[in-house]
């Protein structure tokens, strides 16, 4: 257990639902870092906070994807319109944000499961 | 862009010590290399991480060479709960963060008995 929690765990939708997934960091760690990742393949970036401040979204992060970290503290991720492809793991990640270096500490992650 | 390479798969047995390399031929001065490992349906965990020379730490060792353009995990006596996913990723927060955020394909580790 690292710390971080996400929640759910698991989340079963229909095509065209919306979800939301919530993750919860480590307390002292000010950036926070969404991924997904499909059977056989490595993570892949969505997007990352610096506190509140949302500084990096990856193009692959489509205008269906909504990520927020109000307060700088847990950050919410929002697929709107759900597709099948959109089935994969979600994982969260936080770091203590040093200037250069980061160690990113993750969650157990999220498996979303669109039918 | 310091992009990776690593060797997708590598096979070893109980005991044994385990070196996997990445090559990352275009690393910028600026940054870090650093190692995870991940479980099936577990989200990865830092290994280790290092800019030069050699480093260690209670789980690993970590090789990087003057030029920097290549690093080496070394995992001593592995065991079969070794067996996982290794990710190298090559980068900084400050002026490469895309880079460090990248894992790539990996290497699947098999350790057999």
């Amino acid at each position: 257990d690292t710390g971080v929690s996400q929640d759910p765990r698991h989340k079963i939708t229909k095509r065209g639902q919306n979800v939301t997934f919530r993750c919860d960091p480590i307390s002292e760690h000010n950036r926070l870092y969404w991924y997904r990742q499909t059977l056989g393949q490595g993570p892949e970036f969505l997007t990352y906070f610096q506190n509140e401040a949302q500084l990096e979204k990856s193009r692959l992060l489509s205008d269906r994807f909504s990520a927020e970290r109000p307060k700088g503290s847990f950050s919410t991720l929002e697929i709107q319109r759900t597709e099948q492809g959109d089935s994969a793991m979600y994982l969260c990640a936080s770091g203590k944000g040093l200037a250069d270096q980061e160690t990113q500490y993750f969650g157990p992650g999220t498996r979303l499961l669109v039918l | 862009l310091a992009k990776t390479t690593q060797p997708i798969s590598m096979d070893s047995y109980e005991g044994q010590e385990v070196n996997i390399t990445c090559s990352h031929n275009n690393i910028a001065t600026n940054d870090y290399i650093t190692w995870y490992q991940q479980f099936p349906s577990q989200g990865p965990r830092f290994i280790i991480q290092g800019y030069k020379t050699k480093v260690t730490n209670e789980v690993a060792s970590l090789f990087i060479p003057a030029d920097r353009k290549s690093s080496t995990l070394s995992l001593p006596r592995v065991s079969l709960s070794d067996t996982a996913v290794y990710y190298c990723l090559v980068g900084d927060m400050r002026y490469n963060a895309g880079n460090m955020l990248t894992f790539g394909g990996g290497t699947r580790l098999m350790v057999k008995p």
